[in-house]
């Protein structure tokens, strides 16, 4: 199937911002999701982005697509400690079997105080 | 809050048992996903169904069977259980027709352990 792929580990320090990057290569992808893991739980939606927008904010969330590089990027403003967490990022199209999102591997966000 | 539920959220079983992970949600979504995540946090799709009588084999081949009879139920079952099948198993549902805003909504998942 396509490939998403996301850079596994990103430490950064409390109140500082922290950026996590994903390319996926399915040109087909119609949305693509943050959702964000934290331990012993399932999966919680974060946010999406449709793909004709570029960029999309809430709060202290800001999600940049690159449709041409098929780039996609979450930033969290003022990381606080509650945020370590796994973040997945995931895309949907027709190629994907039972229009099942397709995740990447997840990359874990370490906040130290 | 997602209105998905998971059952048990730990089972610790000896080889060979027969078990079965409970999967309910009341959003009346009509399709529903069985995931197998792995120590290195990658989730791959196991199972699928778009409806009742619907039940599809994902992408990652697995031992587990699953049934859909009931809108909101959709059981995964092994019938004997062994050491590789320890892992993470995590249930979601949604309610699409085609591609459009698809918000998978999972559940707590169930952590699976054979010894």
């Amino acid at each position: 199937g396509e490939d998403v792929e996301q850079s596994l580990f990103l430490s950064v320090r409390e109140g500082d911002s922290s950026v996590i990057n994903c390319t996926y290569t399915d040109s087909s992808s119609t949305y693509l999701y943050w959702y964000k893991q934290e331990p012993g739980a399932g999966l919680q939606l974060l946010t999406y982005i449709f793909s004709n927008m570029d960029m999309k904010q809430d709060q202290r969330l800001t999600v940049l697509l690159n449709k041409k590089d098929k780039h996609l990027s979450l930033r969290i403003a003022d990381t606080q400690t509650g945020d370590s967490a796994i973040y997945f990022c995931a895309e949907n199209s027709n190629s994907n079997s039972g229009y099942a999102l397709n995740f990447g591997k997840g990359t874990s966000l370490l906040v130290t105080p | 809050e997602a209105d998905i539920y998971q059952t048990p959220r730990y089972l610790v079983i000896g080889t060979g048992k027969k078990i079965t992970l409970e999967c309910s949600q009341t959003m009346g979504h009509d399709k529903m996903y069985w995931y197998q995540q792995d120590p290195g946090m990658e989730l791959h799709l196991i199972h699928y169904s778009y409806g009742v009588n619907s039940t599809e084999k994902g992408d990652l081949s697995s031992e587990s069977t699953v049934s859909r009879i009931r809108t909101e139920h959709f059981p995964l079952t092994l019938e004997s259980a062994r050491p590789s099948h320890t892992s993470q198993y995590l249930c979601a549902s949604t309610r699409t027709g085609t591609v459009s805003y698809n918000e998978q909504f999972f559940g707590p998942g169930t952590r699976l352990t054979v010894l």
